[in-house]
């Protein structure tokens, strides 16, 4: 069990190109969380899921932003056409079961739009 | 709807001396309340969390949270703090889903 691993750890991009993020989660945990963090803030939930359902989106998360969750694994979130808005923190969280028991989070992908 | 308010953006303390984060949250359901650490670069750790049962909660590093119900409030303490304890702190509260509301959390600066 090596926690919840996101990748890459950093990402430069320049606005409106699109960019792809990935996490996998501890292997046995079914939910799996994305948050959005920016300076000075703490974590604003983006979207879980329960395996490959997707069970909840914020109002945060625009028709740019998609996630995905193929085969209740790892899951992806991509954000297309960038702005410069766009420039976060991003957290992957991963969970055993539903409930309010906290869960393990990753290290994240700082997301910098030039 | 649920919401958490950490009172503090920054607390600077010396070494060794006492520290203690305030936190208030306002919830109509039933709360789950959580304390995560941040250290720089880093993703958050769980610190402690209250469920239910007993209302002072404690960690394995010698930091403890009491819930309060009537105040709405549980703060974060530590009666010594070291210099690796210089890290931010998040409150949370949960759903009975799991969803997370954070505060804009507090900054903990220890000085030798």
């Amino acid at each position: 069990d090596t926690g919840v691993s996101q990748n890459p750890r950093h990402k430069i991009t320049k606005r409106g190109q699109n960019v792809t993020f990935r996490c996998d989660p501890i292997s046995e945990h079914n939910r799996l969380y994305w948050y959005r963090q920016t300076l000075g803030q703490g974590p604003e939930f983006l979207t879980y899921f329960q395996n490959e359902a997707q069970l909840e989106k914020s109002r945060l998360l625009s028709d740019r932003f998609s996630a995905e969750r193929p085969k209740g694994s790892f899951s992806t979130l991509e954000i297309q056409r960038t702005e410069q808005g766009d420039s976060a923190m991003y957290l992957c969280a991963s969970s055993l079961v539903s409930g309010p028991y906290g869960y393990t989070f990753g290290s994240g992908t700082r997301l910098t739009v030039v | 709807a649920q919401s958490v308010t950490q009172l503090d953006s920054q607390v600077p303390v010396f070494e060794e001396a006492p520290v203690e984060l305030r936190c208030n949250y306002s919830s109509s359901v039933s709360v789950y309340l959580f304390w995560y650490v941040q250290y720089p670069n880093q993703g958050l750790q769980l610190l402690l969390k209250y469920l239910s049962g007993s209302t002072l909660v404690e960690s394995i590093n010698g930091f403890e949270a009491e819930f309060n119900k009537s105040q709405t409030s549980f703060h974060l303490r530590k009666p010594s703090v070291h210099i690796s304890d210089t890290a931010e702190y998040f409150c949370a509260v949960s759903d009975s889903w799991g969803k997370l509301q954070f505060g804009a959390g507090t900054q903990v600066v220890v000085t030798p």
